[in-house]
This record gives C-alpha cells, sequence and structure tokens, in this order.
C-alpha cells in the first residue's frame, strides 16, 4: 500500500482479555518497528523484524507481550492478560532496509484497557 | 530505557516566534533524526543528519548534528499555525547485533497562537 496501515485505529478492552494489533507495512520493506506511546512520554521500543532474520524483542515489556511476522509482510502484536498499564498508542513503522535512516509510521493503535 | 533528554517539554509561542529545541545524550549516536507528529497520527519524518557538525534545512526548518555526536538541535523560524505538534528527536547507531533501532526522545509539545 502507499503507507503503513494499522488495525483497529481505536481498541477498547477489558482487563485480563487478549488483543491482536495488526501492522501493514509498505510493501517490500523489509524491516519493521513496533513502539509504544504512554501519554505525555516518547516512543518505546517493542521489537523489530528483519527480513528472515530472529526478531530483536529486546523491548518487549513483558512476556504477554508477543509479536510476529508472516511471509515477511503483516505483523501482529499479540498482549495478552491486559493490564491497565497497557494503554497506550501502539505504532509500527516500516523500512526499505535496516539501516540509518528515516521510517514510515503507521497512525497507530489506540487501546484502552479498562 | 530512555537515553535520549530532549527539552523543552513543552512551548507556548505567537505565530512569527522562532523556535528553539534540542536533544542531549550521554551516548554518541551515528545519526539524528527529527520527527513531527500530529494529534492521531504517527510521527513523519522532518530531517535527517548524519555526519558530526552536519547543518541541514528543510524549509523554515534547520537541524544540527552536534560535534560530539551526542547531542542535535532543532530550529523553527517565522513559525505558523500548522506548526503546531509533537517534535521528537530520535538517536540512531548500530548495535552489536547489527539492527538498528532508535532511542526516541521523550518530545517537545509546540502551541503556536495566531
Amino acid at each position: 500500500g502507499a503507507g503503513v496501515s494499522q488495525s483497529p485505529s481505536n481498541k477498547v478492552t477489558e482487563k485480563g482479555k487478549d488483543v491482536e494489533l495488526r501492522c501493514d507495512p509498505i510493501s517490500g520493506h523489509t524491516a519493521l518497528y513496533w513502539y509504544r506511546q504512554s501519554l505525555g512520554q516518547g516512543l518505546e521500543f517493542l521489537i523489530y523484524f528483519q527480513g528472515n532474520s530472529a526478531p530483536d524483542k529486546s523491548g518487549l515489556p513483558s512476556d504477554r507481550f508477543s509479536a510476529e511476522r508472516t511471509g515477511g509482510s503483516v505483523s501482529t502484536l499479540t498482549i495478552q492478560r491486559t493490564q491497565q498499564e497497557d494503554s497506550a498508542v501502539y505504532l509500527c513503522a516500516s523500512s526499505l532496509v535496516a539501516g540509518p535512516g528515516g521510517y514510515t509510521f503507521g497512525s497507530g493503535t489506540r487501546l484502552t484497557v479498562v | 530505557g530512555q537515553q535520549l533528554n530532549q527539552s523543552p517539554q513543552s512551548m507556548f509561542i505567537q505565530e512569527g516566534e522562532d523556535v528553539s529545541m534540542n536533544c542531549t545524550s550521554s551516548s554518541i549516536f551515528n545519526t539524528w533524526l527529527w520527527y513531527k507528529q500530529e494529534p492521531g497520527e504517527g510521527p513523519v519524518l522532518l530531517i535527517a543528519l548524519y555526519k558530526a557538525g552536519e547543518l541541514t534545512s528543510n524549509g523554515r526548518l534547520t537541524a544540527q548534528f552536534g560535534i560530539t555526536r551526542k547531542d542535535s538541535f532543532l530550529n523553527i523560524s517565522a513559525s505558523i499555525p500548522s506548526d503546531v505538534g509533537i517534535y521528537f528527536c530520535a538517536g540512531h547507531r548500530r548495535r552489536s547485533g547489527g539492527s538498528y533501532i532508535p532511542t526516541f526522545g521523550r518530545g517537545t509539545s509546540l502551541i503556536v497562537h495566531p
């Protein structure tokens, strides 16, 4: 597609439920990143995919968080047993190659855990 | 965790004024990036800096990569109402595993009064 597409744009879930957030990167982009943005905070790195390499999961805050990237394209971020502190905007970004350049971000998924 | 100190946190200015914001780090970065985020959207790349001492302009925006490689600033001249948003700096270096994962500042919220 023309840009990075994320869905849903908004998600309200009850504490304890699992949620899946989807990211559709720009076609042909090999690098994909997930970030979390809490109110008034910067962007917190979660996980990074590059081609067929093993993902860099060093930013995942707990084992309730996981992500997959199927076929080198679409990625799904899963949060199990959601907690109120998981409420944030989850941003996905992609780039053509992994390198010191800019990234194209999606508009994010605003997750609210009640 | 966050390694970048971005200041100021927020700015309230009159249309036509110049704006200056900066980021400092205790670590060296190889690349500095500046992004702008508008409400409900993901960050959009404004300027990328690749060499220490580099000064780059993009319209009314000017950014510099500090000589020490530990800081960068962004200036906006003759601000206009559409400059409103949150500005993020991001530092970039190659990790030991070969991945490039930028570290973001907490952002500077800019409000421009007409």
